[in-house]
């Protein structure tokens, strides 16, 4: 399947301090986008990254992508409170539906 | 950006009935999408709502089981038949405004329980 991997599964950490998460999948994309879900809810677009792009910044988000590993990398600097839900990673390979990680679970503690 | 309603945001039905889940956007949209997230999980993708003809299923999912509807460019139902328990899932759609790419928006999700 088309489904990506992430890892950490659950990532705990202290806040102010910078979280990482990474994202790796199987088959070439056109694109990778990573989405933000409060518990129980509906879930947020981040950032989207084309596949001939290499790193990309928001605010205090930084994606990073390497078509050759197949992988991608989250990183929220200067982390808070707020920032506590669960990360997913989505591809699309141009069918314009997406495939989504299996998300990752950050806790950050005050 | 394009901001999604879903109705209801949540039920308790019984093992056999059916719910119908309502998902409005407030702008005209080329894609909108249905998926389930079952607890603790990912998100699956069901099917592709299209607007004047039928939707377009994932392996796994089939009509008769999950029926969808999209009338117009703003709104589509999703419909869960002869529902069990392992029907129990937050069901979400979401919408592909086209001015936006790939990008996706999300309703708030329908939170289903089934006994």
């Amino acid at each position: 399947s088309q489904q990506g991997e992430e890892d950490p599964q659950a990532l705990s950490i202290q806040e102010g301090e910078n979280a990482t998460m990474n994202c790796s999948y199987k088959t070439s994309i056109n694109n990778l986008q990573w989405y933000r879900q409060n518990s129980g809810r509906g879930l947020v677009h981040l950032i989207l990254i084309r596949s001939n792009e290499r790193e990309k910044h928001s605010g205090r988000l930084r994606v990073t992508l390497d078509t050759s590993k197949k992988s991608s990398s989250l990183l929220i600097t200067a982390s808070r409170a707020a920032d506590t839900a669960s990360y997913f990673c989505a591809t699309d390979w141009g069918a314009q539906k997406l495939v989504f990680g299996q998300g990752t679970r950050l806790t950050i503690n005050p | 950006s394009a901001v999604i309603s879903q109705k209801p945001s949540r039920d308790i039905c019984q093992r056999g009935t059916s719910l119908t889940i309502q998902c409005q956007v407030d702008s005209q949209v080329t894609m909108m999408f249905w998926y389930r997230q079952q607890p603790g999980q990912s998100l699956t993708l069901i099917a592709t709502a299209n607007q004047g003809s039928e939707a377009t299923y994932e392996s796994g999912f089939v009509i008769d089981k999950f029926p969808i509807s999209r009338p117009n460019l703003t709104f589509s139902t999703l419909t869960v038949s002869n529902m069990s328990p392992e029907d129990s899932s937050i069901y979400l759609c979401s919408a592909q405004p086209r001015d936006r790419g790939y990008e996706q928006y999300f309703g708030p999700g329908t939170r289903l329980t089934v006994t």
